[in-house]
């Protein structure tokens, strides 16, 4: 069956330190994969979006990486802040315009 | 630019009766999708409009059902609630340019539930 599994439980980090994130998938093959960060009661915001050829995009503190042999994506946050605190949830289109969201990481950056 | 736009934020429903949703999407956007959040199952995809036919389904019972307008406004309704249904519903448009990529923006939610 198709699958888009994240890291269910949440990730505790001490403020600076380089917050990561995994996103597997299974029977999908997808030409992007993108992340989106969701706040309580709000709905998700894109963050980065990265194409199959891809195998790292960068924007500002957060690096996305693409392994399509693996089925992986990880999402990176660099020198982490209090104000990261929120859901990460990765996203794949399934077959033109459906967009498939995973669980989500809830991410706690402590200051 | 204005967002998506959700109406209503928030509403109380009871078991039995049924409710619409409402989304205005950012304008230009043709594409419009409806999501269920719980805290239980995440992102649920329920399904996507484009160009007021609905183009991709997910796994929900007929009782939902949606359709979107010649402005690219849409609707979504549930009939028959359940107490299960209560959730955020989500709705996000996209500019539906490059088909596999479909970059969403979301509106804020409508936060139903049910009693």
């Amino acid at each position: 069956s198709q699958k888009i599994e994240q890291n269910s439980e949440a990730l505790n980090i001490q403020e600076g330190k380089t917050a990561t994130l995994t996103c597997n998938y299974t029977n999908y093959s997808p030409a992007y994969l993108q992340w989106y960060r969701q706040d309580p009661g709000r709905g998700p915001v894109f963050l980065l979006l990265i194409r199959e050829n891809e195998k790292e995009k960068r924007k500002e503190r957060l690096k996305v990486t693409f392994d399509t042999t693996l089925k992986q994506s990880l999402f990176h946050i660099t020198a982490s802040q209090p104000a990261d605190s929120a859901t990460y949830l990765c996203a794949l289109v399934d077959g033109g315009f459906k967009t498939i969201f995973g669980a989500g990481t809830r991410l706690f950056v402590k200051a | 630019k204005a967002g998506v736009t959700q109406t209503p934020r928030y509403l109380i429903k009871t078991r039995g009766q049924q409710v619409t949703l409402s989304c205005s999407p950012i304008s230009g956007h043709r594409s419009v999708s409806w999501y269920q959040q719980t805290p239980g199952q995440g992102l649920q995809f329920l399904f996507e409009y484009f160009s007021e036919t609905q183009r991709n389904k997910g796994n929900f019972p007929g009782r939902f059902s949606g359709r979107q307008f010649s402005n690219s406004r849409s609707e979504m309704n549930v009939s028959t609630l359940e107490l299960g249904d209560s959730a955020l519903y989500l709705c996000a448009s996209s500019s539906d340019r490059v088909s596999g990529a479909n970059v969403l923006t979301f509106g804020a939610g409508s936060r139903l539930t049910v009693l």
